[in-house]
């Protein structure tokens, strides 16, 4: 069975520049999770989805992050402009329902020089 | 609101000795569940196990254990006969059912497996 499916693993970029992360739950989850990691903060979760639609975006660091599901297979994550402070690993994870359990994505690695 | 402990930071064992994991969590609701995951230096979190505040009974799963006691709000894990592939980051996380819905992980305990 495919796992979260996330997209791409690594991005480089500069400051300014925007970024676009993607990701594929299981099929048949209807709880979409967007987690960031750093060193300093942990694991930290920045927004939710059940069934498409966001539920809580109080992680949402600033305006320059926003989220996005059209549809119950895809999930996008979208950075503009980015800071070097983004920098981290960006987790996409999904469950059944909003307190299953969640399976994580391999995650992508944001680099912002 | 809630809050997860792993007051252990680092733990360093050699091959095939037991360790145990602490996590010490912080709730007033009734139900809730924890959970265990692990992060290899791959970087990927791996789902080990989900417990249910209501069901105390301890858990073996080959050389993995969890024990659960509600009376001291801990859900602690042990490996048994530590392997070097063991060697990761662990966390400890706690959901509320009803409540805020928000999987709240505590700061992770990094397990060194020597050889």
């Amino acid at each position: 069975d495919a796992g979260v499916i996330q997209s791409p693993r690594h991005e480089v970029t500069e400051m300014g520049q925007e970024v676009t992360l993607r990701c594929k739950p299981i099929s048949g989850h209807n709880s979409l999770f967007w987690y960031r990691q750093t060193m300093m903060r942990g694991l930290e979760l920045l927004i939710y989805f059940n069934n498409n639609v966001p539920i809580d975006d109080s992680g949402m660091p600033e305006d320059r992050f926003s989220a996005k599901m059209p549809n119950a297979s895809f999930s996008t994550l979208k950075i503009q402009p980015s800071e070097p402070r983004d920098s981290a690993v960006y987790f996409c994870a999904s469950s059944l329902d909003t307190t299953d359990t969640q399976y994580f994505g391999p995650g992508t690695r944001l680099t912002v020089l | 609101a809630q809050k997860v402990t792993q007051a252990q930071t680092e733990i360093s064992v050699v091959e095939k000795e037991d360790v145990t994991l602490d996590c010490v969590y912080e709730t007033r609701d009734t139900t809730y569940y924890l959970f265990w995951y692990k992060q290899p230096p791959s970087g990927e979190l791996v789902f080990l196990i989900r417990r249910n505040s209501f069901d105390e009974q301890n858990e073996i799963s080959g050389r993995y254990s969890w024990n659960f006691q509600k009376s001291t709000s801990s859900f602690n894990f042990t490996i048994t006969a530590s392997q070097v592939v063991d060697s990761a980051v662990y966390f400890c996380a706690l959901i509320l059912k009803g409540g805020s819905e928000k999987l709240v992980f505590g700061k992770g305990t990094k397990l060194t497996v020597n050889p």
